[in-house]
Order: structure tokens, then sequence, then C-alpha cells
């Protein structure tokens, strides 16, 4: 079965300072990765996915996050952080050609102080 | 475009109360259909999935239910409310496919009192 830890669980930053959430999973078999955000009081929002091809993926917001296969990471960056990126961050997995369950990490709470 | 409807936004009901809460779907056919139940500053625990009407499968045994009478619409119910049923509940759905994200609706804060 996979499984998916979010290293911090929380991880403040003052604003305009870069930031780093991490993610690692572990899976027998090949997957694809997700990073999802959640606003107070909101449902989780797609922010990117990983799914073949360049393992570099880009949000429209200003979030990249690269996979990693030798490593099994997935951690997402940002070089320039604002008030309004205040949320938690959760990323999961899918395993290819199985379950239809996603497997999703406990969740970073990103706080960004002005 | 697909959009994901859950209601009601927030609930407040007394222990041994019923409950039902309510998620559609409209723009896409046949979806797994996912309801999720988040606790105060913690991740996400599945509670039911469902691939097809009629068909649900249960995560976490408890005293809730769910039910999918249509194609797009699926229902989170419980006969008797516990106080540890509180939470926030998020319904889910997604196409088939394990490269499909999940699509989240805005999700039901239930305080039961």
């Amino acid at each position: 079965a996979q499984s998916v830890t979010q290293l911090d669980s929380q991880v403040p930053v003052f604003e305009e300072a870069p930031v780093e959430l991490r993610c690692n999973y572990s899976s027998s078999v090949s997957v694809y990765l997700f990073w999802y955000v959640q606003y107070p009081n909101q449902g989780l929002q797609l922010l990117l996915k990983y799914l073949s091809g360049s393992t570099l993926v880009e949000s429209i917001n200003g979030f990249e996050a690269e996979f990693n296969k030798s490593q099994t990471s997935f951690h997402l960056r940002k070089p320039s952080v604002h008030i309004s990126d205040t949320a938690e961050y959760f990323c999961a997995v899918r395993i290819t050609g199985g379950s239809y369950i996603p497997t999703f990490g406990r969740g970073t709470s990103l706080i960004v102080h002005p | 475009s697909q959009t994901i409807h859950q209601w009601p936004a927030t609930l407040v009901q007394p222990v041994g109360s019923p409950l039902s809460l309510e998620c559609t779907v409209e723009g896409t056919s046949n979806p797994n259909l996912y309801w999720y139940r988040q606790a105060a500053g913690r991740g996400l625990q599945l509670l039911f999935y469902s691939v097809g009407i009629g068909q649900i499968s249960s995560e976490v045994p408890q005293n809730l239910s769910a039910s999918r009478p249509q194609d797009r619409q699926f229902i989170l119910s419980s006969k008797k409310l516990l106080l540890s049923d509180s939470g926030f509940y998020l319904c889910a759905w997604s196409a088939t496919g394990g490269y499909a994200p999940l699509h989240f609706g805005n999700g039901t804060r239930l305080t039961v009192t």
C-alpha cells in the first residue's frame, strides 16, 4: 500500500520569502502525485499534479513542485510568498492502474507573516 | 464545466438526532464519489466512496452510512449522532482513472451538541 508523509505540520514564513513544503511518498508501483490547497472553512482545491513527462510542474499562482523518483519526493516550492498563500496544503498520491482511493498526507499549515 | 454542490454549509444538531448531508455533481457522468471527514487540526479521513449507483464502500466502521440513489447524488446519513461526529465533512468527485484528481465541495461544518 502507498503512504504519504508531509514532514512539517506547520511552516511559518515572512512575506516575500521563499518556501518549501516537503512531501515524501512510498509505493511499490508507479504513482500520480497531487498538491491541494485548503483555505479556512473551504474545501480542497487542486493546486498542481504530476502524471508523467516533465518532472517539474507549475501552478498558475507561482507554486511549483518537482517529482524526484529516486528520492520518492514531490516537494512544493514558491520563490516569494504572499499573505494570501496562508492556507493548509495537502500532498496526495494515487497508484497507476489501481485503487480509486487517493492517499493524502496529514497536511502542512503555511503561515505567512507580514 | 463540472461543478459540485454540497449542503448545508453549517449544521448544529443535538446528540441522538438524525443527519442527512447531500452532495450533487453536475456536468459529468458516472463519477467516483467520496465522503471525507476532517477533524479540527487533523488530516482527511475517508469515510465512504462509490464507483456507481448503489455501490458504496465503507472505510471506517461507525454510525454513519452513505447512499447513492442517483448517478450524481451522494448522501451521508446517521440515525443518531454522537458528539464525536462533529467535524468538517467534505464531498468530492473524480473521473474514473487513477490519474484523475479529486474535486471537492465547500464542505459542511457539523457541530453536535
